[in-house]
């Protein structure tokens, strides 16, 4: 199987703070990660691409000063979402690219952030 | 951007019942996937069809896709309550793996 977790499921912070969410893949290596973002009943929307050792790729649109994105091994990428305001409240999701004869996108279970 | 379309936006059927959910793309693709998720969780990936292939089984569910119209369709056959939640369609592109993603059927299966 293919397993990526994510980390915390939820969390709760104070406009102006900043929260760290990790994605990790668990028993596969992937070099790509991506981080998308899902409002109420809507559908994903692609924040970024995460690429091991080298800066990520952002969707147009996407401030890439207020996501920060870390993808510093094999099996690790984090979003940072600083000065948060309510505005970012969403469910934030990962998925971690598995190279092989499907190349198939392992998606984890997503971080509810809300910002008071 | 948003590349997929689904249709319908809900669906209610009954167990037992089959439920089919249609899915159309704008731009040429390199692969297309469904996905399933439950209320406010992650993402479960159902079955992946490459542009080159036309149909696809895996279980209850078939999967068609037709290039010439840019749609494709998930057929779930025989539904169960278990089966409730909304499905995505996302396509990938030849410059790419990053996902498009539809805007999703919303499933309903009653007992």
């Amino acid at each position: 199987g293919a397993v990526v977790s994510q980390h915390p499921s939820w969390v709760i912070c104070k406009s102006g703070t900043s929260v760290k969410i990790e994605c990790r893949s668990l028993d596969f290596q992937a070099t790509t990660m991506f981080w998308y973002r899902q409002f109420p009943k809507q559908s994903l929307m692609l924040m970024a691409t995460s690429n091991e050792g080298s800066k990520a790729t952002y969707e147009q649109g996407v401030e890439k000063d207020k996501f920060l994105i870390n993808h510093a091994s094999l099996t690790l990428s984090t979003l940072t979402v600083t000065s948060a305001h309510p505005e970012d409240s969403s469910f934030y999701i990962c998925s971690a690219l598995k190279v092989d004869s499907t190349d198939t996108q392992y998606f984890g279970p997503g971080t509810r952030l809300t910002v008071l | 951007s948003q590349q997929g379309e689904e249709d319908p936006q809900a669906l209610s059927i009954q167990e037992g019942e089959n439920a089919t959910m249609n899915c159309s793309y704008k731009t040429s693709i390199n692969n297309l996937q469904w996905y399933r998720q439950n209320s406010g969780r992650g993402l479960v990936h159902l079955i992946l069809i490459r542009s080159n292939e036309r149909e696809k089984h895996s279980g209850r569910l078939r999967v068609t896709l037709d290039t010439s119209k840019k749609s494709s369709s998930l057929l779930i056959t025989a539904s169960r309550a278990a089966d409730t939640a909304s499905y995505f369609c996302a396509t990938s592109s030849n410059s790419g793996y990053a996902l498009n993603f539809g805007k999703g059927t919303s499933l309903l299966v009653t007992p």
